[in-house]
């Protein structure tokens, strides 16, 4: 079945030390987003990518960045994760540009920071 | 400012009919969508609307009215598997889908 995928399901990490989440998709969408998404609040976008075209949001931190080295494959690095950075990392795709109405998402990563 | 109000809660049970209704106040719009999220799950996509009216997928309907900026979701003959977190959310001129603050919908049996 085509999907999101998202690895690992739970990350644990220190606090100062970079790590890496990754996402990948089967559906041959265009666009790709990274979420971040707390307890009990709604997805905040962080990026994302019409194709190889990135898209930062203002209020995303310097010490979140993306890569996305082909169609399948996206990346989000936290250069030095705070304790405020935990949380749940959702990637998700849409078809193309326009479509982004209906967004398919992964499972998640939760990234927990001691 | 760009915000979409829902209500935080709403309970019902098993065969009842919930309505879960969400304000908007965006720059842009190019559609209401309705996502479902199980704890500790994904949002899925449920519907979306571009133009006012009703629109029914199964057990679930969604409406939309521009000029009010008003939308809401229609659940009917709930289920206990219904009980999760709705968010409404309206789709920008950049594509992107800025999301309500979230409805937790608490199905008893």
């Amino acid at each position: 079945d085509a999907m999101v995928i998202q690895n690992p399901r739970y990350q644990v990490t220190q606090f100062g030390k970079p790590v890496t989440l990754s996402c990948s998709q089967t559906l041959n969408h265009n666009v790709m987003y990274w979420y971040q998404q707390k307890s009990s609040q709604a997805p905040k976008l962080l990026f994302h990518y019409y194709d190889k075209d990135f898209n930062n949001e203002a209020d995303t931190p310097d010490n979140f960045q993306s890569r996305r080295p082909n169609t399948s494959f996206c990346f989000l690095d936290i250069r030095s994760p705070g304790l405020g950075d935990a949380a749940m990392y959702l990637c998700a795709t849409s078809r193309a540009p326009g479509t982004g109405t209906e967004q398919y998402f992964g499972p998640g990563t939760r990234l927990t920071v001691t | 400012g760009q915000s979409l109000e829902q209500p935080s809660e709403v309970t019902a049970v098993e065969g009842a009919i919930v309505q879960i209704n969400c304000t908007y106040q965006t720059s842009g719009f190019y559609g209401l969508s309705w996502y479902q999220q199980h704890d500790g799950g994904a949002p899925t996509f449920l519907s979306y609307n571009a133009l006012d009216g009703l629109e029914e997928t199964g057990r679930f309907s969604s409406f939309l009215s521009r000029s009010d900026s008003y939308g809401y979701l229609l659940l009917q003959e709930l289920q206990m598997k219904d009980s999760a977190s709705y968010f409404c959310a309206v789709r920008d001129n950049t594509d992107k889908l800025i999301f309500g603050t979230g409805t937790r919908l608490q199905v008893f049996p």
